[in-house]
């Protein structure tokens, strides 16, 4: 069975620390593999795409890295900000003709305190 | 640009009831479309998926139906809500070319009561 898990499940740091945010993926045969994130009782916004043949992704002060052999993803926020907050997900598409079929973890909640 | 619309944002209603959310794609022709529920403490599942007008895949035995009458409209419905319908039902689209990001809407909140 695919699973996708993130670990923590909530995270509080301070304004300006740089964090990392874990995603392990059960099925290492995976397409894609994407960022989201969540305000409360909003839509996903998407980060990052990283596709099965690249190793990381860049935007701004995020960065987010693949390792299908050890089936993990990471997001990377350097110094980060109170707007940052908010919930994190990794999803993964195991399918080339309809990416947007995703299997999501559970989200990482992110609290940055002023 | 593209933009995708969804609505109502919330919605209330008694067990028993019919239901019919409506998405639709603004900015790009022939989309993938989707529709997610995200239950309270659960992650987000995929329901339905189209690749095409009236080409509908469910993805998980429900109380829910999908259709897609236009290339760009996007429909979920229910003939009579159950409680465990109750959740955040969110639509999105992505373009039919490999590696392309998922986007989403803003989402509807339902709440059956």
């Amino acid at each position: 069975k695919q699973e996708v898990t993130q670990i923590p499940a909530a995270l509080s740091v301070p304004e300006g620390e740089n964090l990392v945010l874990n995603c392990s993926f059960t099925d290492s045969a995976i397409y894609n593999l994407q960022w989201f994130r969540q305000d409360p009782g909003k839509g996903l916004t998407s980060l990052l795409l990283i596709q099965s043949s690249q190793r990381e992704q860049t935007s701004g002060r995020l960065n987010a890295s693949l390792d299908k052999s050890s089936g993990r993803s990471t997001l990377y926020i350097a110094a980060s900000q109170p707007g940052d907050s908010a919930t994190y997900l990794c999803a993964g598409s195991y399918g080339s003709g309809n990416t947007g079929k995703l299997i999501f973890g559970q989200g990482t909640t992110l609290q940055v305190k002023p | 640009s593209q933009t995708i619309h969804q609505w109502p944002a919330t919605l209330v209603q008694p067990v028993g009831s019919p239901l019919s959310l409506e998405c639709t794609v603004e900015g790009t022709s022939n989309p993938n479309l989707y529709w997610y529920r995200q239950a309270a403490g659960r992650g987000l599942q995929l329901l339905f998926y189209s690749v095409g007008i009236g080409q509908i895949s469910s993805e998980v035995p429900q109380n829910l139906s999908a259709s897609r009458p236009q290339d760009r409209q996007f429909i979920l419905s229910s003939k009579k809500l159950l409680l465990s319908d109750s959740g955040f039902y969110l639509c999105a689209w992505s373009a039919r070319v490999p590696n392309e990001k998922l986007f989403f809407g803003s989402g509807t909140q339902l709440s059956v009561l």
